[in-house]
């Protein structure tokens, strides 16, 4: 069975540190992988796309890297505010299942002011 | 545009009811899917569609119906509602295989 693993489930900082949420996988035939943003009660907001021939994004405050070798993903934020507050979830794209995603289960954040 | 919409936000229905969840875009994507999401299982695949006329089940696709007779509509049936179905379902679409994919804002649904 193919899984997405964030690590960790849940962190609080405050506000103004930089910091790193993982994701890790486990199948290789995951192609891109897709970095969402969930706040509560609300939709999935695309962040970051990473397809398999990059090795990083950047868009903003925000950089996200994948190694697939090592079956690795990172998202990077950079000077935390409270309202990067939010779940953040990461996705691996299987490209030979429909363009299927395969969610991790999230990382809650909460920045503290 | 207005992305990927989703009727209605909230429904509350009883077991053994039907009720169609609706999911339009604007953005001329050619895949779209559904995809349900329930707390300490994350998000799950319910069905696909990679063009007009064409749908697959996803990983969850028991109790669901799908139709895609336009590009913009991707419309979700259920033919006879259970409480297991009481879960916040997701619409999501992409142009092309291995793209971006973008989410619509939900419908939580609830089964008594």
């Amino acid at each position: 069975k193919q899984e997405v693993t964030q690590i960790p489930a849940a962190l609080s900082v405050p506000e103004g540190e930089n910091l790193v949420l993982n994701c890790s996988f486990t199948d290789s035939a995951i192609y891109n992988l897709q970095w969402f943003r969930q706040d509560p009660g609300k939709g999935l907001t695309s962040l970051l796309l990473i397809q398999s021939s990059q090795r990083e994004q950047t868009s903003g405050r925000l950089n996200a890297s994948l190694d697939k070798s090592s079956g690795r993903s990172t998202l990077y934020i950079a000077a935390s505010q409270p309202g990067d507050s939010a779940t953040y979830l990461c996705a691996g794209l299987r490209v030979n299942a429909g363009n299927m995603l395969t969610f991790g289960g999230g990382t809650r954040l909460m920045v503290k002011p | 545009n207005a992305g990927v919409t989703q009727t209605p936000k909230f429904q509350v229905l009883k077991t053994g009811q039907s009720m169609t969840l609706q999911c339009a875009q604007d953005m001329n994507h050619e895949y779209m899917s559904w995809y349900r999401q329930d707390p300490g299982m994350g998000l799950r695949l319910i069905h696909y569609s990679v063009g007009a006329g064409i749908t697959d089940q996803g990983e969850v696709p028991n109790g669901y119906n799908v139709s895609r007779s336009t590009t913009e509509d991707f419309p979700l049936r259920l033919l006879s509602a259970a409480p297991s179905q009481t879960s916040v379902y997701f619409c999501a679409s992409s142009p092309l295989s291995g793209n971006e994919q973008f989410f619509g804002p939900g419908t939580r649904l609830t089964v008594l």
